[in-house]
């Protein structure tokens, strides 16, 4: 399948300051990249959605200004935790959904292997 | 999208086939079945998808019932490495719609 990265793969920060997560689709073009987050024990969460070019689409109760996305090309997606405090730890996995670059369905949808954000 | 409902936690013995089932009774015609897996700690793999017609690839099978009401994803011969949590999701075939994963099945894989 496709491969997705994510940069870096694991963070520590102090409470208050701002973390930037990259999110980059290697070998296909992605239009349409997601962001979830995942704490301890429970499920992937859906954060929003980013379409390059425009503005994200956030999930209800995801505050569109602490967590800022910028999708600024077929194959990079940002999310930015900004102010980041300790009840943001978690972790952060990106996804980016097939359209063109190589043989395939855009039904398929391939994951990035995540990001540890730990903030203290 | 519809919901789905799978049991918490199986297990399996190495060497044997993982049947993983997943009821999906309300699916509508033009929703799509998906699995994926999440190997702790890492991003969710995708393994396979279909329609209606049972469907086979490297890693996995996929069979759907003729009612479309239910599925089963089979791991041939389960190694410890497919120890994971396995995902059934339904969406339409649309490049617009999301993935929501619910909580999925926990497979442990033991010798």
């Amino acid at each position: 399948g496709a491969v997705v990265s994510q940069h870096p793969s694991r963070v520590i920060c102090k409470s208050g300051t701002s973390v930037k997560i990259e999110c980059r689709s290697l070998d296909f073009q992605a239009t349409t990249m997601f962001w979830y987050r995942q704490f301890p024990k429970q499920s992937l969460m859906l954060m929003a959605t980013s379409n390059e070019g425009s503005k994200a689409t956030y999930e209800q109760g995801v505050e569109k200004d602490k967590f800022l996305i910028n999708h600024a090309s077929l194959t990079l997606s940002t999310l930015t935790v900004t102010s980041a405090h300790p009840e943001d730890s978690s972790f952060y996995i990106c996804s980016a959904r097939w359209t063109s670059g190589r043989g395939g369905s855009y039904n398929e949808q391939f994951f990035g292997p995540g990001t540890r954000l730990t903030v203290l | 999208d519809a919901k789905t409902t799978q049991p918490t936690s199986m297990d399996c013995a190495e060497g044997r086939a993982a049947n993983l089932p997943c009821n999906h009774s309300t699916i509508s015609g033009n929703e799509y079945v998906y699995w994926y897996r999440q190997i702790h700690s890492q991003g969710p793999q995708y393994i396979i998808h279909g329609l209606k017609n049972n469907e086979t690839n490297e890693m996995a099978s996929l069979i759907i019932t003729e009612d479309r009401k239910s599925s089963t994803l089979i791991l041939p011969h389960a190694t410890l490495r497919d120890t994971a949590v396995y995902y059934c999701i339904v969406r339409v075939s649309d490049p617009a719609s999301k993935l929501t994963f619910g909580t999925g099945t926990r497979l442990q894989v033991t010798l």
